[in-house]
């Protein structure tokens, strides 16, 4: 079974450019999260899907980030502009359960954003 | 806002000896996962507990669950080089969103 397939892998770009994620889930899995990890830090949760809508989306920064899963299946998450404490790694997980389902998640390898 | 607290933040331990670390919470919870992290990589899930339970066991893995404490801890027995990881505790906070501590740093010396 394939993985949560998450690009690009590495990111470099100057504050106040913009930057984009791309992930693909695990076939079939409804819901799907972006979670942002700051070095040395747990990964917190910015947006979670379920098929292509929106379950929470509390603590995404929505002056400078967007996410977006139009299919339902793969999603893509942007930054514009970027400031400096965007520096981070960007985790994109999948679940099969839907909206109210805390069990196992499954990660991608993540997308690390350094932001100059 | 974090939801699980890890104790140590660090842990530095010889191969073969056992490795134990705690998980504290604030609010009701229906389950309580671990996972690693290997350095570099994405997190991958180890074992899930429910409010219910008390004790699970996955091979080397052996997790506890207090509500009463609010604290649950995971146990790596006969630990081994490639345990070196980062381990985070996760809970759902009685919602819908799985909330991850700032995990515990093991490393396993050979």
């Amino acid at each position: 079974e394939a993985g949560v397939a998450q690009s690009p892998r590495y990111k470099i770009i100057e504050k106040r450019q913009s930057v984009a994620f791309w992930c693909n889930p695990i076939s079939g899995h409804a819901t799907l999260y972006w979670y942002q990890q700051i070095l040395g830090q747990g990964p917190k949760l910015l947006i979670q899907f379920q098929n292509n809508g929106v379950v929470d989306d509390s603590q995404l920064p929505k002056d400078r980030f967007s996410a977006e899963r139009l299919k339902g299946v793969d999603s893509t998450l942007k930054i514009q502009p970027a400031k400096l404490e965007d520096s981070a790694v960007y985790l994109c997980a999948s679940s099969f359960g839907l909206a109210g389902y805390t069990g196992e998640l499954f990660f991608g390898e993540g997308s690390r954003l350094t932001v100059l | 806002s974090q939801q699980g607290e890890e104790d140590p933040q660090a842990l530095s331990i010889q191969e073969g000896e056992n490795a134990t670390m705690n998980c504290s919470y604030k609010t009701s919870i229906n389950n309580l996962q671990w996972y690693r992290q290997n350095s570099g990589r994405g997190l991958v899930h180890l074992i899930l507990i429910r409010s219910n339970e008390r004790e699970k066991h996955s091979g080397r893995l052996r997790v506890t669950l207090d509500t009463s404490k609010k604290s649950s801890s995971l146990l790596i027995t006969a630990s081994r080089a490639a345990d070196t990881a980062s381990y985070f505790c996760a809970t759902d906070a009685g919602g819908f969103k799985t909330i991850f501590g700032a995990g515990t740093r093991l490393f396993v010396k050979a």
